[in-house]
């Protein structure tokens, strides 16, 4: 089955910061989904990815679609301490049925030091 | 815009005991709904997921089964909970277009 590699499992930053991390996948999906989730509760959407190449930015967030459909990365700038959460990507695919599953990465766990 | 409603927020139940999570899906309509387990803060483990009423399919072997009695809603049960049921459980649904998921709020499960 789709397995995705998220990148790093976790990292310490101080406040003011930038952050990086990315999925890799030898799969190539139609879709890239960026989450982040606060403890306890469930995974909010950041940043949805549609097209090969696509860049977008939400706020101090840019994520970008893979040119070969089979990564993403989510970079966060000037981190504040409020950004201390797991980030999740997802890529989506669509296979004959109609059934959008979600391949999740196990997570990147970011804490800001102020 | 569409929301995902989830109850309880938090459940304790003893083992043996049954259980009922439901969930409900706002500003959209036939949804593909989704139930999954998280365990530990970390990996989401996709356990059922429904393209239509009635219609469910299970990803995993579990104590657990999934009911869509309405388009909008889907419901987590079980007839005898195990300790290893605990965990943190969301339900999710895609939007009108079909090509972003969202999550509901989540509930926590401890089996005792």
């Amino acid at each position: 089955g789709q397995q995705l590699n998220q990148s790093p499992q976790s990292m310490f930053i101080q406040e003011g910061e930038d952050v990086s991390m990315n999925c890799t996948s030898s799969s190539i999906f139609n879709t890239w989904l960026w989450y982040k989730q606060d403890p306890g509760e469930g995974p909010v959407l950041l940043i949805a990815l549609y097209k090969a190449g696509e860049l977008t930015s939400n706020g101090r967030l840019t994520a970008q679609f893979g040119i070969t459909r089979k990564d993403s990365f989510l970079n966060i700038s000037a981190s504040i301490p409020s950004d201390v959460g797991i980030y999740f990507c997802a890529g989506q695919l669509l296979p004959q049925g109609g059934s959008e599953k979600l391949v999740f990465g196990k997570g990147t766990k970011l804490t800001v030091n102020p | 815009s569409q929301t995902i409603h989830q109850w309880p927020a938090t459940l304790v139940q003893p083992v043996g005991s049954p259980l009922s999570l439901e969930c409900t899906v706002e500003g959209t309509s036939n949804p593909n709904l989704y139930w999954y387990r998280q365990a530990a803060g970390r990996g989401l483990q996709l356990l059922f997921y429904s393209v239509g009423i009635g219609q469910i399919s299970s990803e995993v072997p579990q104590n657990l089964s999934a009911s869509r009695p309405q388009d909008r809603q889907f419901i987590l049960s079980s007839k005898k909970l195990l300790l290893s049921d605990s965990g943190f459980y969301l339900c999710a649904g895609t939007n009108l277009f079909g090509n972003t998921i969202y999550f509901g709020e989540g509930s926590w499960l401890t089996v005792v």
